[in-house]
């Protein structure tokens, strides 16, 4: 069983299009986040939820806007998309906040922005 | 903000040989985590190390958290073709978020 999974796993589109990234966990965490991994393989957060509620916002394009419909999810929509998003992103979950509770990773969508 | 800095960036190791890499912050933490990130997969929790001095192993891994809670390492023996990935240093970062350091990007020479 897959306890984060995310869709798709890879997401090839022109510039300027809008594109949305799902991800769901069935491991009864109250915790998610976006993660954007460029290709030197930093991985910076993006967004974190907690119960649906927007709790981490970092410096991010208004471009980028996540939705949790209830705790197991946590979709990321892009408008008008751009070469430099180009990048791997990360949805996340854990338990609590980050502080003392592992996170668990999905497997990445790879979006390719030509 | 506070930040976690990892070396080496990149290390090339001989299979068979042992090696470490690093992880530093210029504030004391409370916590440690450390992922490694398959080539192609993604980041997994290895451990969490909370005290102070703290040292934990896991067969050829030794993880350490430094008696001021200000530096970790992972060093690794015997190393085998599975250990290639990178390896990610975290840890906590106000306002609730973690904070990862660069990575260290592992490359295992048969």
């Amino acid at each position: 069983d897959t306890a984060v999974s995310q869709t798709p796993k890879y997401l090839v589109t022109q510039m300027g299009n809008d594109k949305s990234i799902k991800c769901e966990q069935n491991l009864g965490h109250d915790t998610m986040y976006w993660y954007k991994q460029d290709s030197k393989k930093f991985l910076k957060i993006m967004f974190s939820y907690n119960n649906k509620e927007l709790i981490i916002n970092e410096t991010v394009p208004n471009r980028f806007s996540p939705k949790s419909p209830d705790k197991a999810h946590l979709n990321l929509h892009i408008n008008s998309l751009e070469l430099g998003d180009s990048a791997v992103y990360f949805c996340a979950s854990s338990q609590e906040g980050q502080l003392r509770h592992e996170q668990f990773f999905g497997p990445g969508t790879r979006l390719t922005v030509l | 903000g506070q930040q976690v800095m990892q070396i080496p960036q990149y290390q090339h190791v001989q299979e068979g040989e042992d090696f470490t890499t690093y992880c530093n912050s210029s504030t004391t933490l409370s916590n440690i985590q450390w992922y490694k990130q398959r080539p192609g997969g993604h980041p997994v929790f290895l451990i969490q190390l909370v005290k102070s001095g703290e040292v934990k192993k896991q067969k050829r891994l030794t993880f350490q958290f430094g008696e001021a809670k200000k530096n970790s390492s992972l060093h690794i023996t015997a190393t085998q073709t599975t250990d290639v990935g990178t390896y990610f240093c975290a840890g906590p970062r106000g306002n609730n978020r973690l904070a990862f350091g660069k990575g260290n990007q592992v490359v295992v020479i048969p």
